[in-house]
């Protein structure tokens, strides 16, 4: 039944690996994104695709790179984790497009990341 | 450019008192305005949305909300507030039909006195 999925829920690692987090969503939607909340709670987004496509891109550092291997799924794989990486991630969908009255967002469980 | 202001990062109330969290916009466009909640170690969920018509506008749990375009505001309110309340809560402006940006304010985290 869940809509927005998100694995691991916890990953904590060394600095310098490499990690992966995975993203499903069963609701159908064509869009899906990438959060990051800092310690503070602030949420920066940070990749959006549309149909597998990238669409928004804002200014990470290229260590991320998220991968859509189709439209139920967006996962974010992080290069050579720094100290700075640690925080807490989220997975989002919505239907988005020229025809959506309005672009509402589900929201994953989040998937707390602690670089050592 | 649109950007959210949330006044306040800490509110405090008394068990059944009223709860008001503030929230300003900007945009450049008709906006459509979005109030999350964050319960502890949990992901977002959405209390309520302005997109078009009747300006105030009521959520989940017993929150409402009212759109006023010349104050650029969109302030959260709940009569009587409950333990269950105690959350972080955030404000979000897209930029209307078909836009895929979802900007937050910094959040206003909750807490309920008993």
């Amino acid at each position: 039944d869940t809509a927005v999925s998100q694995t691991p829920k916890y990953l904590v690692t060394q600095m310098g690996n490499d990690k992966s987090i995975k993203c499903e969503q069963n609701l159908g939607h064509d869009t899906m994104y990438w959060y990051k909340q800092d310690s503070k709670k602030f949420l920066k987004i940070m990749f959006s695709y549309n149909n597998k496509e990238l669409i928004i891109n804002e200014t990470v550092p290229n260590r991320f790179s998220p991968k859509s291997p189709d439209k139920a799924h967006l996962n974010l794989h992080i290069n050579s984790l720094e100290l700075g990486d640690s925080a807490v991630y989220f997975c989002a969908s919505s239907q988005g497009g020229s025809a959506t009255l309005y672009n509402e967002q589900f929201f994953g469980p989040g998937t707390r990341l602690t670089v050592l | 450019a649109q950007s959210v202001t949330q006044l306040g990062s800490h509110v405090s109330v008394s068990e059944g008192a009223l709860v008001l969290l503030r929230c300003n916009y900007s945009s450049s466009v008709p906006p459509y305005l979005f109030w999350y909640v964050q319960y502890p170690n949990q992901g977002l969920q959405l209390l309520l949305k302005y997109t078009t018509g009747a300006t105030l506008v009521k959520g989940i749990n017993g929150f409402e909300a009212e759109f006023k375009k010349s104050e650029t505001s969109f302030h959260l309110t709940k009569p009587s507030a409950h333990m269950s309340d105690a959350a972080e809560y955030f404000c979000a402006v897209s930029s209307g039909a078909g836009s895929y940006q979802l900007t937050f304010g910094k959040g206003t985290k909750l807490s309920v006195i008993p």
